[in-house]
């Protein structure tokens, strides 16, 4: 089963309005990250936040992780037409004995569309 | 920027054909993967390879087989193609393994 599920599946808003996405996850993780997907491309690396950190922003992005609730978040702030995309957060665990190797393991993504 | 490229953007093929997918990475990195992607599966890791001639076995890794005999270059090899491979290809490259990783734009592969 897919280590990250996302919330919603799917998302509607105008330009100028927020978007929210939230991520959950079963297992430790040493990171967590969101990517973007344009229809048809490949992914585009966006924030990376590491279990120890609380929030993170980059641009018109803001992530926040509580790793008691397994759970994060990805806040698009003024959305614009532009944003229109979907969104995968993934998560990079621990295997057993303590050792990773960096395997990401990705959500069902939330299809966002902003309407101009 | 790191830049990663694959072969083909749109591939067709016969059913049993041999298939080559290659992935090209400019910024020296260690680990490079390979992932399919299908509409209510998400992403899946079919291998990964952490050095030269190095790999390991993903998620789904049965039909498939890879190379690296260089370091920038990672090939994704389909020893005879079937119709429930067709999907999306996509390659990444990330620096260490707790990095992110850079996706190449993936190749759309049809097998008939």
């Amino acid at each position: 089963s897919q280590q990250g599920e996302e919330d919603p599946q799917a998302l509607s808003i105008q330009e100028g309005e927020n978007a929210t996405m939230n991520c959950s996850y079963k297992t430790s993780i040493n990171n967590l990250q969101w990517y973007r997907q344009n229809s048809g491309r490949g992914l585009v690396h966006l924030i990376l936040i590491r279990s120890n950190e609380r929030e993170k922003h980059s641009g018109r992005l803001r992530v926040t992780l509580d790793t008691s609730k397994k759970s994060s978040s990805l806040l698009i702030t003024a959305s614009r037409a532009a944003d229109t995309a979907s969104y995968f957060c993934a998560t990079v665990s621990f295997l057993a004995g303590g050792t990773s190797y960096g395997k990401l393991t990705f959500g069902q993504g939330t299809i966002l569309t902003v309407h101009p | 920027d790191v830049k990663v490229t694959q072969s083909s953007r749109y591939l067709v093929k016969r059913t049993g054909e041999k298939v080559f997918l290659e992935c090209v990475q400019d910024m020296d990195h260690e680990n490079m993967f390979w992932y399919r992607q299908d509409p209510g599966l998400g992403l899946r890791l079919i291998y990964f390879s952490y050095d030269v001639k190095m790999k390991e076995k993903g998620d789904i890794p049965e039909g498939y087989s890879v190379s690296r005999e260089k370091k920038e270059r990672f090939s994704l090899i389909l020893e005879s193609a079937s119709t429930n491979q067709t999907s999306m290809y996509l390659c990444a490259s990330s620096l260490s393994i707790y990095n992110e990783q850079f996706f190449g734009p993936g190749t759309r592969l049809t097998v008939l």
